[in-house]
């Protein structure tokens, strides 16, 4: 199984300042009709996740810019520009190229 | 809106079944593969198993391959999942979800499953 790496799993920041969260894939992550299915998820203490990310940069409808997702292959970011009392919770990524489908373990964001 | 909403979950003694269901509105459901997802308590998301658009095809995860079966009625809109031979590691909040590789929001709000004797 292609193993999902986070990093920091525990995240605290002051409110107005940026974030950024790493994940890092055990294979590539590039599928054969050349999409890379890299998916970023934040569930909200006591919700079910929701989707911000879709293929390593494309913003769900509704979602902030302040939200922006990076990279390739492998490495992959996700960054929040300056970060609001609504961000708490815990991030995480997915891919969607290998299957089984796999998680990566959680970012848990907190407001210092 | 897309809403889905799960239901079924319970207690359930270890060796037991459990049969979820999964209502889902405001999409073309029979246009989309479904895919259920799980949350055991406090901890992060796992893959359960997904079913193509016309029930063709399946995929499971190994933790349940031989004893989960996904399923869809696309007359009914609904997703199900069958779990037999439960044990207490199936112990989760189970999600269904619209889509597998670029897994679309929103989810539902999950079915608790407890596996315990």
């Amino acid at each position: 199984d292609v193993v999902m790496t986070q990093s920091p799993l525990s995240l605290p920041v002051t409110l107005g300042q940026p974030a950024s969260i790493s994940c890092r894939s055990s294979q590539s992550l590039v599928y054969s009709d050349g999409n890379t299915y890299l998916n970023w998820f934040h569930q909200r203490p006591g919700q079910s996740p929701g989707r911000l990310i879709y293929q390593v940069s494309n913003r769900d409808s509704g979602v902030p810019d302040r939200f922006s997702g990076s990279g390739s292959d492998t490495d992959f970011t996700l960054k929040i520009s300056r970060v609001e009392a609504e961000d708490v919770g815990v991030y995480y990524c997915m891919q969607g190229t290998h299957w089984p489908y796999t998680f990566g373990q959680g970012t848990k964001l907190e407001i210092k | 809106q897309v809403h889905l909403v799960e239901s079924g979950g319970g207690l359930v003694k270890p060796g037991g079944s459990l049969r979820l269901s999964c209502a889902a509105s405001g999409f073309s459901f029979s246009d989309y593969y479904m895919s259920w997802i799980r949350q055991a308590p406090g901890k992060g998301l796992e893959w359960v198993s997904f079913i193509n658009d016309g029930s063709r095809y399946t995929s499971y995860a190994d933790s349940v391959q031989g004893r989960f079966t996904i399923s869809r009625d696309n007359a009914k809109n609904s997703l199900y999942l069958q779990m037999n031979n439960l044990r207490a590691e199936d112990t989760a909040v189970y999600y269904c979800a619209r889509g597998t590789r670029a897994v679309a929001g929103p989810w539902g709000q999950g079915t608790l499953v407890t596996v315990s004797s």
